[in-house]
C-alpha cells in the first residue's frame, strides 16, 4: 500500500517568509508525528497528533512553529517568519493504533536563505 | 539532549564482514527501534525490540537489548554494499506518548 507522503520534497524560501509543509499519513494510522533533522544529526521530535488533537507539542522550538490535523488525517506544519536556523529536513511519520512502529515519509528539505 | 548515543559514529568494513553498532540510553523505555537512512532522507524501520525482550532477529539483522545496562546492539551479518547507510537507534520512553528519541547515528560504509 501507499506509504507516508510529504510535499513539497524541497522548499527554498527567504528569511522572514511563511511556509507550510504537508504530510499524508498511511491510511488508518491514527498517530502522526513531526520530526526535524539537521545535517549530521538524528531526527528531533517536534509534535505528535492522536487523531485531530496535538497530544504532545513539547518539541516545537518556539511559537513560530504550529501544526494542525483538522480531520485526523493530513497534517500541515506551519512555520512563520522563517529563520536560517530553520533549515533542515522535516520528517513526518505515522503509526497504527495497534503497533508502536512509526513509518516515515521521505521528508521535506527546507532551505531558508 | 539526545537520549540515545550510538557507537561508533562511523564504521567502514569489507563486503561479507559483520557490522556491529551499539546504542546506549539514559532512562527507562517501552521499546527501542532501529532505523536505516540513505542519503539523509526518509528513515526505513528495521526492527523494534520491547523492554521485556532480550533479542530479536530479522533476516541478516540481530538486535539485542540489555535494560540493566541501558544498551542495545545491532548486528548486520554478511554485509553487502547496499547496506551502506546511516543507522539510528530510537527509544520510546516509558509512560510516553510514543514519540521517539533518536541518537546521532552510525554511518556504515560497506566496501565492495
Amino acid at each position: 500500500g501507499a506509504g507516508v507522503s510529504q510535499t513539497p520534497s524541497n522548499k527554498v524560501t527567504e528569511k522572514g517568509k511563511y511556509v507550510e509543509l504537508r504530510c499524508d499519513p498511511i491510511s488508518g494510522h491514527t498517530a502522526l508525528y513531526w520530526y526535524r533533522q539537521s545535517l549530521g544529526q538524528g531526527p528531533e521530535f517536534l509534535i505528535y497528533f492522536q487523531g485531530t488533537g496535538a497530544a504532545d507539542d513539547s518539541g516545537l522550538p518556539n511559537d513560530r512553529f504550529f501544526a494542525v490535523r483538522p480531520e485526523g488525517s493530513v497534517s500541515t506544519l506551519k512555520i512563520q517568519r522563517t529563520e536560517r536556523g530553520d533549515s533542515a529536513v522535516y520528517l513526518c511519520a505515522s503509526s497504527h493504533p495497534m503497533t508502536d512502529t512509526q513509518y516515515f515519509g521521505p521528508g521535506t528539505r527546507l532551505t531558508v536563505l | 539532549s539526545q537520549q540515545g548515543e550510538e557507537d561508533p559514529q562511523a564504521l567502514s568494513i569489507q563486503e561479507g564482514e559483520n557490522a556491529t553498532m551499539n546504542c546506549s540510553y539514559k532512562t527507562s523505555i517501552n521499546n527501542l527501534q532501529w532505523y536505516r537512512q540513505n542519503s539523509g532522507r526518509g528513515l526505513v524501520h528495521l526492527i523494534l525490540i520491547r523492554s521485556n525482550e532480550r533479542e530479536k532477529h530479522s533476516g541478516r539483522l540481530r538486535v539485542t537489548l540489555d535494560t540493566s545496562k541501558k544498551s542495545s546492539s545491532l548486528l548486520i551479518t554478511a554485509s553487502r554494499a547496499a547496506d551502506t547507510a546511516s543507522y539510528f537507534c530510537a527509544t520510546d520512553l516509558s509512560g510516553n506518548t510514543g514519540k521517539l528519541i533518536f541518537g546521532q547515528g552510525t554511518t556504515l560504509q560497506v566496501k565492495p
